[in-house]
């Protein structure tokens, strides 16, 4: 089975700080994606950032980095410089290539950025 | 294009009535998603569609759900003889079926109360 597991139900960070959201999978798969999406309070859920499978470097969107260890089958999330605007649900999810594009997400991690 | 559409926002029902929600994906994308969540978990897959085919169905879609795509258009997911468990978030999504690993456009949700 494929699945996707996020160990942290919740997370807190100062404003300005930076804080890593961990995120590990399953799959027998080589080739696949990875996403990680942010759902605010009563909000839809939007994707912040993507990688390739078979891409090694990790991704990046402006604040918003990963580390994408495919031996070790984990993909945490970096937020540099905290933002208010940051605090949300994080959910990361995974698309196995040749599978219909059916998202597996994980249970989610909720972030609350301190002021 | 103002992105996916679900309506209605939420429904409250009572136990044994039935209901139909209404999703309008981004227009050029041919595949549609539906997902259900609960509340502190990540979304759970519910069934696709490319065009108005009906491609995949998850064992989590009992007999009492429907969903359907006339014309590959707008999809409905109805829920009959609604049952407590059936409350959840309701999400819809669409992508394009050679972009899925661009990852989804979601909608906002039909939340459900079942009473």
């Amino acid at each position: 089975a494929q699945t996707v597991t996020q160990s942290q139900p919740e997370m807190s960070v100062q404003e300005a700080e930076t804080v890593t959201l961990s995120c590990t999978y399953d799959t027998s798969e080589n080739n696949y994606y990875l996403f990680w999406y942010k759902q605010p309070p009563s909000r839809q859920m939007i994707l912040v950032i993507r990688q390739e499978a078979y891409k090694q470097q990790n991704a990046t969107e402006n604040r918003f980095s990963v580390n994408f260890q495919k031996a070790a089958k984990s993909f945490s999330l970096k937020i540099s410089d905290s933002q208010l605007g940051d605090t949300a649900m994080y959910f990361c999810a995974f698309i196995p290539y040749n599978q219909g594009g059916k998202l597996i997400f994980g249970q989610g991690t909720e972030l609350s950025v301190k002021p | 294009d103002t992105g996916v559409s679900q309506n209605p926002r939420h429904k409250i029902t009572k136990r044994g009535q039935n209901v139909t929600f209404r999703c309008d994906p981004i227009s050029e994308h041919n595949r549609l998603y539906w997902y259900r969540q609960t509340l502190g978990q990540g979304p759970e897959f519910l069934t696709y569609f490319q065009n108005e085919a009906q491609l995949e169905k998850s064992r989590l879609l009992s007999d009492r759900f429907s969903a359907e795509r006339p014309k590959g258009s707008f999809s409905t997911l109805e829920i009959q003889r609604t049952e407590q468990g059936d409350s959840a978030m309701y999400l819809c999504a669409s992508s394009l079926a050679g972009g899925t690993h661009y990852g989804y456009t979601f909608g906002s949700g039909t939340r459900l109360t079942v009473v």
